[in-house]
């Protein structure tokens, strides 16, 4: 199975401030990743997929890059409705798998 | 719009079976695979499998292979998820997520959480 590696696992911000998150994957995934956010008590939501590609409606401020083995998620200015936890997805092969997730919380 | 509605809150015995359905709406329902996902209180998501509603062709995570099965109802555009042989280990909230583009997960359902109590 392909093992996704988040980090940090934790991460204190404050509104404004740019963050980035790192997924690492076990092995050459390509570009098949994608990249959700969870409140809590709610489900997953789908930011951005096939590592770089906004879904729609998400805002312009998240981005992903990365391609084969290392990816990262960045918010440019970070607002009070995206501390929450994110996870990263890929969907190269079966099974399908998430990293442990990254809270980010507010500094 | 897209719309999965998830059946309701179960609370099972040790040994038991559970079976969670999630009726689509929205959308053409054979076109679409459908994921089943997890997720335990305080931990991390966890893929359980994937049909395919146009011929019922599943995969399995490895985990689960002998005691999940999926199956689909297209006349109520419905999945199923059954889990049997359960432990409190199950006890969960358990996802089904239609299959987007390059199969990500775009809708979720609202999850069904299932206890797992003697």
């Amino acid at each position: 199975d392909i093992q996704l590696t988040q980090s940090p696992s934790f991460l204190s911000a404050s509104v404004g401030d740019r963050v980035t998150i790192t997924c690492r994957a076990s092995q050459d995934i390509s570009s098949s990743l994608a990249w959700y956010q969870q409140n809590p008590g709610k489900a997953p939501k789908l930011l951005i997929y096939a590592a770089s590609i906004l879904q729609s409606g998400v805002p312009s401020r998240f981005s992903g890059s990365g391609s084969r083995t290392e990816f990262t998620l960045t918010i440019s200015s970070l607002q009070p409705e995206d501390f929450a936890t994110y996870y990263c997805q890929q969907v190269n092969s079966y099974p399908v798998t998430f990293g442990g997730g990254t809270k980010v919380e507010i500094k | 719009q897209v719309q999965l509605v998830q059946s309701g809150a179960e609370v099972k015995k040790p040994g038991a079976s559970v079976k969670v359905s999630c009726k689509a709406s929205g959308y053409t329902f054979t076109t679409h695979y459908m994921h089943w996902v997890r997720q335990a209180r305080g931990q991390g998501l966890e893929w359980m499998g994937i049909i395919d509603p146009s011929d019922s062709s599943t995969t399995y995570a490895q985990k689960f292979r002998g005691r999940i099965t999926m199956t689909r109802d297209t006349s109520t555009s419905t999945v199923y998820m059954e889990l049997s042989s359960l432990t409190f280990e199950d006890t969960a909230v358990y996802y089904c997520a239609r299959a987007g583009p390059h199969i990500v997960a775009d809708y979720w359902g609202q999850g069904s959480l299932v206890t797992v109590s003697s």
